[in-house]
């Protein structure tokens, strides 16, 4: 089945420090990959939508320049979390869309960053 | 708008009992829902869907849900709680053009011994 593959699993970093969290899809290609977060005891929030080779869109009030979002491949997205503050301390998962299944979203497994 | 929403943040079932977390969707058109569960520090997995076709959609592990559209409700139930149900369940709908998933605020289910 469709997997993907998201690390790393839980980061630690300074505030100030800038964060990559990688999201690969290992056996299909993902035309789109979409950017969640996810706060503790509460739902998953939509951060940005990216399609390979085009800018991200990124939902209301989610800061372009702090959440960088790079799909330079069918099976590749990045989020970088850039200059890291403590608020910034979340859940991020990322969930890819593609594959043969019909409406096949495949979600990683979530990356716990706290900035410290 | 598509939205989603799950009655009741928590639910407590006694194993073997009836699992039954509700979730009624709004939609202009017909709609694309889905249930997950995660457990904790996980991604999602998928439960079941429903796109067109039959109502009543069987998914893993024992679960199912019934697209009624007269009640615009999607309902996941499962006869009987296993301990390992244990987690967090979303229902999910489709919007947008980008087929993003816009999801409930989540059931917190709770097998009780």
């Amino acid at each position: 089945g469709a997997v993907v593959s998201q690390h790393p699993s839980r980061v630690i970093c300074k505030s100030g420090t800038s964060v990559k969290i990688e999201c690969r899809s290992l056996d299909f290609q993902a035309t789109t990959m979409f950017w969640y977060r996810q706060f503790p005891k509460q739902s998953l929030m939509l951060m940005a939508t990216s399609n390979e080779g085009s800018k991200a869109t990124y939902e209301q009030g989610v800061e372009k320049d702090k959440f960088l979002i790079n799909h330079a491949s069918l099976t590749l997205s990045t989020l970088t979390v850039t200059s890291a503050h403590p608020e910034d301390s979340s859940f991020y998962i990322c969930s890819a869309l593609g594959g043969v299944t019909n409406y096949g979203y495949t979600f990683g497994s979530g990356t716990r960053l706290t900035v410290v | 708008a598509q939205s989603v929403t799950q009655l009741g943040s928590h639910v407590s079932v006694s194993e073997g009992a009836l699992v039954l977390l509700r979730c009624n969707y709004s939609s202009s058109v017909p709609p694309y829902l889905f249930w997950y569960v995660q457990y904790p520090n996980q991604g999602l997995q998928l439960l079941l869907k429903y796109t067109t076709g039959a109502t009543l959609v069987k998914g893993i592990n024992g679960f199912e849900a019934e697209f009624k559209k007269s009640e615009t409700s999607f309902h996941l139930t499962k006869p009987s709680a296993h301990m390992s149900d244990a987690a967090e369940y979303f229902c999910a709908v489709i919007r947008g053009s980008a087929r993003q998933l816009t999801f409930g605020s989540g059931t917190q289910l709770t097998v009780l011994p």
